[in-house]
């Protein structure tokens, strides 16, 4: 029954290598979200999707690429990894594009060798 | 200038006491406000949010807002060991405006 969920919960990989994650929320929500919280545990909002159209889209490099087939899912593939791109990335989900009440999935830890 | 500013701390406090978690915003243009908790290796969860000034209680937990001083408050009475976590606060410009995160307090309440 869990509410917002990611896979994988981790993830560790070689630079220069594409992966994705993936999201899915059961709440009945219409937005999700990315946010990576690096090392010094600061949350940055990364992109935004509202019934599966693009919100919000931060200054993010071109190899982080969202796709949302349905309202309930939300993936993140990441193409040519970067050391800098170690981080834990949460996924999360609000009703009618509300941002003061959002619910976190688990997060999933990347590290980049 | 980070728009949210946290003392990372740690704050360590016994069991029972008041706890007072601290944030100082500079963007006057913000007018949401809210508390996650996120435990150890988990996702944060929203505790309150709260517009503009002014108090919202919710069980154990106040949020305080000054809008005059940008200062955003949280207090946790009668605190407990299980609300061990660091304490995130953010900020809006409107309800469905991007939010801005602070860094986080880490706390510690000791049996």
């Amino acid at each position: 029954d869990t509410a917002v969920s990611q896979t994988p919960k981790y993830l560790v990989t070689q630079m220069g290598n594409d992966k994705s994650i993936k999201c899915e929320q059961n709440l009945g929500h219409d937005t999700m979200y990315w946010y990576k919280q690096d090392s010094k545990k600061f949350l940055k909002i990364m992109f935004s999707y509202n019934n599966k159209e693009l919100i919000i889209n931060e200054t993010v490099p071109n190899r982080f690429s969202p796709k949302s087939p349905d309202k309930a899912h939300l993936n993140l593939h990441i193409n040519s990894l970067e050391l800098g791109d170690s981080a834990v990335y949460f996924c999360a989900s609000s009703l009618n594009g509300r941002t003061d009440t959002q619910y976190f999935g688990p997060g999933t830890r990347l590290t980049v060798l | 200038q980070k728009e949210v500013e946290q003392d990372p701390g740690p704050l360590s406090v016994p069991e029972g006491a008041i706890v007072s978690l601290n944030c100082t915003y500079s963007n006057s243009a913000f007018q949401y406000f809210m508390w996650y908790r996120q435990y150890s290796r988990k996702g944060p969860e929203l505790l309150m949010y709260t517009y503009s000034s002014g108090n919202k209680e919710d069980g154990r937990f106040t949020a305080q807002v000054d809008k005059s001083s940008k200062y955003i408050s949280l207090f946790i009475r009668d605190s407990q060991p299980s609300d061990s976590a660091t304490y995130l606060c953010a900020a809006g410009k409107t309800s469905y405006d991007k939010v801005i995160f602070g860094p986080g307090t880490s706390l510690s309440v000791i049996p």
